[in-house]
């Protein structure tokens, strides 16, 4: 098994809502990312998990949560959001943070309204 | 920021031709990769040069490194309809990927 897979692939929520996108690996990838991507823009880091533990948070709002609850899977847990939070939310894998290059998934396009 | 910069925004050739995309970037790295993505979905890794290598070849990619420019550039060579897509590079400052602003190449058949 060679992908990343996230569900669901569209989401509609309301601002009061919560939501959670999941993701799945079955690399054995040690290393997993959660990304935003607005349109016509390039993805932005949001969270890195190394061996299951949280490196990385780039500043980002306590409305997005994030758990690994293990090695192969990665959530991202949405309350309250904002319409300017609607994006493109992409996950991905490496066997090693930064240091291979990443499997991404095809990502879970999120309106908020 | 640490985000790379890349040249041109946008290419548009025939099929056939050869496509040169280029990246900037601030600061140390210890890799360098390019991505494309097609239709706002998902991204493909296409290659990674590492911080000492000065050139790599992937089938009709070509990815060089200069750390003392502190640039890298991408060619897709004999380009197909099918390349058509968005291209980012993607500095590796340590556990963090940062994609730059990307090209969008169109080719034409």
């Amino acid at each position: 098994d060679t992908e990343v897979t996230q569900t669901p692939k569209h989401l509609v929520m309301g601002m009061t809502n919560k939501k959670s996108l999941k993701c799945e690996q079955h690399m054995g990838h040690r290393a997993m990312y959660w990304y935003k991507q607005k349109a016509k823009k390039p993805p932005e880091l949001m969270f890195v998990y190394s061996y299951e533990k949280l490196s990385i948070n780039e500043s980002v709002p306590s409305r997005f949560s994030p758990e690994c609850p293990n090695s192969s899977l990665l959530n991202l847990h949405l309350h309250a959001l904002q319409p300017e939070d609607s994006a493109l939310y992409l996950c991905a894998s490496s066997q090693d943070a930064g240091r291979e290059g990443y499997t991404f998934g095809s990502g879970t396009r999120l309106t908020v309204v | 920021s640490q985000q790379g910069e890349e040249d041109p925004q946008a290419l548009s050739i025939q099929e056939g031709e050869n496509a040169t995309m280029n990246c900037s970037y601030k600061t140390s790295i210890n890799n360098l990769q390019w991505y494309r993505q097609n239709s706002g979905r998902g991204l493909v890794h296409l290659i990674l040069i590492r911080s000492n290598e000065r050139e790599k070849h992937s089938g009709r990619l070509r990815v060089t490194l200069d750390t003392s420019k502190k640039s890298s550039s991408l060619l897709i060579t004999a380009s197909r309809a099918a390349d058509t897509a968005s291209y980012f590079c993607a500095p590796s400052y340590g556990n963090k990927l940062v994609f730059g602003a990307g090209t969008i190449l169109r080719v034409k058949s």
